[in-house]
């Protein structure tokens, strides 16, 4: 079956230092989402990608579609200690959604 | 303005208790889901609904079920709960593809 693979699983950082976020799947995707997960709260949507190649930008952070949509990044610059929280990838198949297992950030001031 | 809101925020079963988690959404939204997260697993779809009086079984359905009788609610029952079953349960809504959902804050299920 489908399946989206998110790396890394954790990553901790200077407070300042950049971070980034990797979902990979076998299959095209429709679309493909991003959540944020704050420690002990629910996931909160930040952003859908749709296009091929697509970028979006939220501030500090940098989302891209891969050209053959089957790949996505979140990019965030200068991590402050508001970024901590697991930060998961949900491709769409039609009309299924699977959850990459997520990314938890954790930033050091 | 209240989304998704869950109920109970917090409970303890004992093995072999039954209990119905109630997600309750305002916005009009088709597709209602259930999903439980446990460490190092993430989120894992339990059923979720594309409709009123519609339902369909996830990955993990064994052991509860669903009910959608009217749009805005989706309840979830454990019929006799069990120590696997200690999770956070995530209520979730959303238009249908291709929107995002919206979450409900959760319910921490503790089975002893």
């Amino acid at each position: 079956g489908q399946q989206v693979m998110q790396i890394p699983q954790y990553q901790h950082v200077q407070e300042g230092e950049d971070f980034t976020t990797y979902c990979n799947s076998s299959t095209t995707l429709s679309n493909i989402q991003w959540y944020k997960q704050r420690p002990g709260g629910h996931p909160v949507f930040l952003i859908q990608l749709v296009k091929s190649g697509e970028v979006k930008k939220q501030k500090r952070l940098t989302f891209q579609f891969g050209e053959a949509k089957k790949n996505s990044s979140l990019h965030i610059t200068a991590t402050q200690t508001t970024d901590v929280g697991t930060y998961f990838c949900v491709g769409e198949y039609g009309n299924k959604l699977v959850f990459g297992a997520g990314t938890i950030l954790r930033v050091k001031s | 303005n209240a989304g998704v809101t869950q109920t109970p925020k917090f409970r303890v079963l004992k093995t072999g208790q039954s209990m119905t988690l109630l997600c309750a959404q305002d916005m009009n939204h088709e597709y209602m889901y259930w999903y439980r997260q446990d460490p190092g697993m993430g989120l894992r779809l339990i059923h979720y609904s594309v409709g009123e009086g519609t339902t369909a079984k996830g990955e993990v359905p064994d052991g509860y079920n669903v009910s959608r009788l009217k749009k805005q609610n989706f309840l979830l029952g454990l019929e006799s709960a069990a120590p696997s079953q200690t999770s956070v349960y995530f209520c979730a809504s959303r238009n249908g593809p291709p929107y995002g959902y919206t979450f409900g804050s959760g319910t921490r299920l503790t089975v002893v």
